[in-house]
């Protein structure tokens, strides 16, 4: 059995900001981490994943996210954020089927 | 390289009327997904294909939902009698099969049941 806890369901920050959206997850089988995100009326993009090696895996638009085995944490980073990134971002665990949180929606505020 | 299409993109029905949305996945996926996301909700998985076999439809409302693969490339999902609380996006995805590889997702299908 696999599931992911998403901790925030809203982040409002501002623009050039730092932001972290955080997720738990829990599986008892080989972790495969990912993050998409979602615009809106639009489907899900993959922003990055994790299969193995390091454990800080960079993605697209700025985006990096840390497996943190201990903790079973895979929480999502940038170090500053624009407007363009304003959306919503799914925390997905699984191999050939995917497990999703409940989505963090990212404000991001002029 | 075309993404994975859907139609139609909305629409909209009365409770207890039937609906079906079609997926043509991208070519060379084996693997098929449908996923149904509520509003405010993750997606969460209804049915899996791999080619034109089913692997996981746990999750399915085998009731009101069916779906197919025929020939293992275009997918139809099916719902009849549909129910208020059917409202949400359906979600087709698909990917080459194998361990982590990334699962590609089309834009949706937009339902209303009223």
């Amino acid at each position: 059995a696999q599931s992911v806890t998403q901790l925030d369901s809203q982040v409002p920050v501002f623009e050039e900001a730092p932001v972290e959206l955080r997720c738990n997850y829990s599986s008892s089988v080989s972790v495969y981490l990912f993050w998409y995100v979602q615009y809106p009326n639009q489907g899900l993009q993959l922003l990055l994943k994790y299969l193995s090696g390091s454990t800080l895996v960079k993605g697209i638009n700025g985006f990096e996210a840390e497996f943190n085995k201990s903790q079973t944490s895979f929480h999502l980073r940038k170090p500053s954020v624009h407007i363009s990134d304003t959306a919503e971002y799914f925390c997905a665990v699984g191999s050939s089927r995917l497990t999703f949180g409940e989505g963090t929606q990212l404000t991001v505020n002029p | 390289e075309a993404g994975v299409a859907q139609s139609p993109r909305y629409k909209i029905i009365e409770k207890r009327q039937s609906v079906a949305f079609w997926c043509n996945p991208i070519s060379g996926h084996a693997t098929l997904y449908w996923y149904q996301q509520i509003l405010g909700q993750g997606p969460k998985l209804l049915i899996q294909f791999q080619n034109n076999g089913v692997v996981d439809d746990s999750q399915l409302p085998k009731d009101r939902f069916s779906a197919e693969r025929l020939k293992g490339v275009d997918s139809t999902l099916k719902i009849q009698p549909a129910k208020l609380e059917d409202s949400a996006v359906y979600l087709c995805a698909s990917r080459v099969t194998g361990p982590g590889n990334t699962i590609y997702f089309g834009e949706g299908s937009w339902l209303t049941v009223v």
